[in-house]
């Protein structure tokens, strides 16, 4: 199995600050990598597809680059909504262990 | 707009089994790639495995293979998933979830679409 590992594990960010998150695959995955947001106690929510395509009805404060094996996420000007949980995920498999954004 | 309802909350023992079921709704269950996803209290997600769109056939995480199964009854729209010989560390909510492919620069490329209640199992003696 494709292994998955995001880095850092937890952050502390202020609101406005600008926030970038890293993925790392233990092979080449093309852009087959998604992003999601989890609040506590919520499902998870689709931010970024392929890599870098943007889902419909998120914000363009967020975005996605990377190919092959590193993969980032940024939050250009961070928001009180955004503070949750990060994850990658292979495709539809293998997810990241997880980045939590929280309050400076 | 596809609903996914799952079953309430089970307390097992260790060793023994646990079937969660995930009602569908909105959405024929024989035209949706279903998938499953746990997470342990305080941890992060972890994906079982699903229907693999690409494959036509159903594939599940190594470390799952040979303890979990996973099946439909598209007469009752219920996709159920069971995990045998359970232990302590298999406490978790487990999640059904559909799997969306998009057509993007003449690839497919997959994701978790819409999400179940999730289920709540407690493995303890």
């Amino acid at each position: 199995d494709i292994q998955m590992t995001q880095s850092p594990s937890s952050l502390s960010a202020s609101v406005g600050d600008r926030v970038t998150i890293t993925c790392r695959a233990s092979q080449s995955i093309s852009s087959y990598l998604n992003w999601y947001q989890q609040r506590p106690g919520k499902a998870p929510r689709l931010l970024i597809y392929a890599a870098s395509t943007l889902q419909s009805g998120v914000p363009s404060r967020f975005s996605g680059s990377g190919s092959g094996t590193d993969f980032t996420l940024t939050i250009s000007s961070l928001q009180p909504e955004d503070f949750a949980t990060y994850y990658c995920q292979q495709s539809y498999s293998t997810f990241g262990g997880g980045t939590k954004v929280e309050i400076k | 707009q596809v609903q996914l309802i799952q079953s309430g909350a089970e307390v097992k023992k260790p060793g023994a089994s646990v079937k969660v079921s995930c009602k569908v709704s909105g959405y024929p269950l024989s035209e949706l790639s279903m998938h499953w996803v746990r997470q342990a209290p305080g941890k992060g997600l972890e994906w079982m495995g699903g229907f693999a769109p690409e494959h036509g056939e159903a594939i599940s995480a190594g470390k799952f293979q040979g303890r979990v199964t996973m099946t439909e009854d598209t007469s009752t729209h219920t996709a159920y998933m069971e995990v045998s010989s359970l232990r302590s560390e298999d406490t978790a909510v487990y999640y059904c979830v559909t799997v969306r492919g998009e057509n993007y620069r003449a690839r497919y490329y997959y994701y978790m679409d819409v999400w179940g209640t999730g289920t709540a199992v407690t493995v303890s003696s």
